[in-house]
């Protein structure tokens, strides 16, 4: 079965530049979640939609992040201007209601 | 959300039992427990989950105390590839976001 796709894998960019990352859930899923991983501060969830919709974006650091979800098997979280301290692995998840998240490779981010 | 605490890090030997602790003296009374580990270089990954309980399946058994402020969860035979950070997550189920503590990293040896 063909589990949640994120890409790219990795994604070196010059600060000030538009990032954008893209993440296909597992079919059938109606929820997704972006997260974001770094050493300093772990994994923290930014953002997650049910059904397309985003229900809570609170952890969106600044409104230079942004998210869509157009359809049930589409979205991307863009970062407009970048910079340096976005660094960081960006993971995207999805579940069936309650059920367990089940979590992409990744997208290694650095921003120079 | 409520508050964890799970030791930094465990070590045990290959093929031996492991229990990994972790402690959610706060937790809501409709909150599940659930476990997911994070192999290096890879997402987090699912383990295990629970309301009251004790769970088992293929990969981890659950126990969790009957106050419910913490719970144990057990690897029968330890492998190599068990070597991961794990992760105790008191929360109202998958529709919700999860939130990471620091979790304990299990150092498996041969």
């Amino acid at each position: 079965d063909a589990g949640v796709i994120q890409s790219p894998r990795h994604e070196v960019t010059e600060m000030g530049q538009e990032v954008t990352l893209r993440c296909k859930p597992i079919s059938g899923h109606n929820s997704l979640f972006w997260y974001r991983q770094t050493m300093m501060r772990g994994l923290e969830l930014l953002i997650y939609f049910n059904n397309n919709v985003p229900i809570d974006d609170s952890g969106m650091p600044e409104d230079r992040f942004s998210a869509k979800m157009p359809n049930a098997s589409f979205s991307t979280l863009k970062i407009q201007p970048s910079e340096p301290r976005d660094s960081a692995v960006y993971f995207c998840a999805s579940s069936l209601f309650s059920g367990p998240q089940h979590f992409g490779d990744g997208t290694r981010l650095s921003i120079l | 959300d409520a508050k964890t605490t799970q030791p930094n890090s465990m070590e045990s030997n290959e093929e031996e039992p492991v229990h990994l602790p972790c402690n959610h003296s706060t937790i809501s009374g409709t909150d599940y427990i659930h476990w997911y580990r994070q192999l290096p270089s890879q997402g987090p990954e699912y383990v295990i989950h629970g309301l009251t309980s004790n769970v088992n399946n293929r990969m981890a058994s659950l126990a969790i105390a009957e106050d419910r402020k913490s719970s144990t969860l057990i690897l029968h035979r330890a492998t190599l590839r068990d070597a991961a950070v794990y992760y105790c997550i008191p929360s109202g189920g998958g529709a919700d976001g999860l939130t990471f503590g620091k979790g304990t990293h299990l150092i498996i040896q041969p």
